[in-house]
């Protein structure tokens, strides 16, 4: 069974641009996370989809981030325009249940130059 | 604010001693702790977890032990192996957010021959 995966796995644009990460679930799996990591730091929570709705944007830094998931399979994640700030590895994480397992894509490295 | 802190950057074990990680967090309301693990590349991937009302759940090497009262946790990995070097992530969430893994900043094992 096809783990997490993510696209693309780098990318690298300038300050002021806008970048789109995919993920694409595990089949099945109706919980999907977004995470980051900045320069080796924590990883930090972005947001929760349950379906194609979100359950948990807390994490989400500023309205320059928008993430979708429309009809509930694969999501995107849309920064515009991107800061230098913004640079990290992003990650994806798929669920069954709510409680379940996450499992983790192999993340987008973004470099904002 | 980081509820979940890893302070030792690094750690550097000899294969077939004991390795110890360590982690706290300040959030009284976490009740499910977790630790991933990451290799170069990769996205974390699950290694083991406990609940609140436990203090300690082992699986094969690896054991997890939970001190409430002084907000910590420790992983042992006994014994050590090359294969786990690598970098160990602390996570905890607590019941009315679940879903959102509140991550330390990672333990860097390396395990020499």
């Amino acid at each position: 069974e096809a783990g997490v995966t993510q696209f693309p796995s780098h990318s690298v644009i300038e300050k002021g641009q806008t970048v789109t990460l995919r993920c694409d679930p595990i089949s099945g799996h109706d919980n999907l996370y977004w995470y980051r990591r900045v320069m080796g730091k924590e990883i930090k929570f972005l947001l929760h989809f349950v379906k194609e709705s979100k359950q948990d944007e807390s994490g989400m830094p500023n309205n320059r981030f928008l993430a979708e998931r429309t009809g509930g399979t694969y999501s995107t994640l849309k920064v515009q325009p991107a800061e230098l700030e913004d640079s990290g590895v992003y990650f994806c994480a798929s669920s069954l249940g709510g409680t379940d397992t996450q499992y983790f894509g192999p993340g987008t490295r973004l470099t904002v130059l | 604010d980081q509820q979940v802190k890893q302070n030792s950057p690094s750690l550097s074990v000899q294969e077939g001693r004991i390795s110890i990680l360590n982690c706290d967090y300040t959030n009284s309301m976490f009740d499910y702790f977790l630790w991933y693990k990451k290799y170069p590349a990769e996205g974390p991937t699950f290694l083991i977890s406990i609940s609140s009302i436990k203090d300690k759940n082992e699986d094969g090497r690896f054991t997890v032990f939970l001190n409430k009262s002084a907000k910590h946790l420790s992983l042992h990995i006994v014994p050590s192996q090359p294969g786990d070097s690598a970098v160990y992530f602390c996570a905890a969430t607590e019941t009315d957010s679940w879903g959102k893994l509140q991550f330390g900043a990672g333990t860097q094992v390396v395990v020499t021959p």
